[in-house]
């Protein structure tokens, strides 16, 4: 069974300028979550879809960050403009159900580096 | 004060050794505990779920929780390089919309040969 597969997994702009991310969750799998991650923390949630529903998008700054997951499948997380904070890595987990304890399969992530 | 309280280390202790990592939290309304090990560049995977107290062992893992004392522990038997990555513990509470996972830093740990 493939895991979650993300694209980019590097990515370096500049300041000011668009970047997109890419997430393709397991088949089959309804959950999928956006999450960001610092250098020496643990995974931060953006934004939750159940579907194709953004059910919980509370802590995505929404001023610059909007993601969609047009049928349900796979999902794209944008930023535009960037900052240099917003330099970390991104990932994408996705999960067959939406019971509290579900087990999240996380992507590789893509590491941005805004300069 | 955060949610979830993990000691970035590292941690760094030899071949065969006993590694045991720890998570304290204030959240007494947290059921379900767990521990994702991330190597480097990778995202993480999860090791360990562990409902409510008690222990629970995998092989050479063996996760513990104390609820009485808002603590949880990742005991690694007979450690390998190969177990050489960030320890990430996470935790939610129970119920309807309380999915939202809450994340230790991580405590990087290294196995020297």
């Amino acid at each position: 069974e493939a895991g979650v597969v993300q694209s980019p997994r590097y990515k370096i702009i500049e300041k000011k300028q668009p970047v997109a991310f890419w997430c393709n969750p397991i088949s089959g799998h309804n959950t999928l979550y956006w999450y960001l991650q610092n250098l020496g923390q643990g995974p931060e949630l953006l934004i939750r879809y159940e579907n194709e529903e953004a059910v919980d998008d509370s802590q995505l700054p929404k001023d610059r960050f909007s993601a969609e997951r047009l049928k349900g499948v796979d999902s794209t997380l944008k930023i535009q403009p960037a900052e240099l904070g917003d330099s970390a890595v991104y990932l994408c987990a996705s999960s067959s159900g939406t019971n509290t304890g579900e087990t999240q399969y996380f992507g590789p992530g893509t590491r941005l580096l805004v300069l | 004060q955060k949610e979830v309280e993990q000691d970035p280390g590292p941690l760094s202790v030899p071949e065969g050794a006993i590694v045991s990592l720890n998570c304290t939290y204030s959240n007494s309304a947290f059921q379900y505990f767990m521990w994702y090990r991330q190597y480097s560049r990778k995202g993480p995977e999860l090791l360990m779920y562990t409902y409510s107290s008690g222990n629970k062992e995998d092989g050479r893992f063996t996760a513990q929780v104390d609820k009485s004392s808002k603590y949880i522990s990742l005991f690694i038997r007979d450690s390998q390089p190969s177990d050489s990555a960030t320890y990430l513990c996470a935790m939610n509470a129970l119920g309807g919309s309380n999915y939202q996972l809450i994340w230790g830093a991580g405590t990087k740990l290294i196995i020297k040969p």
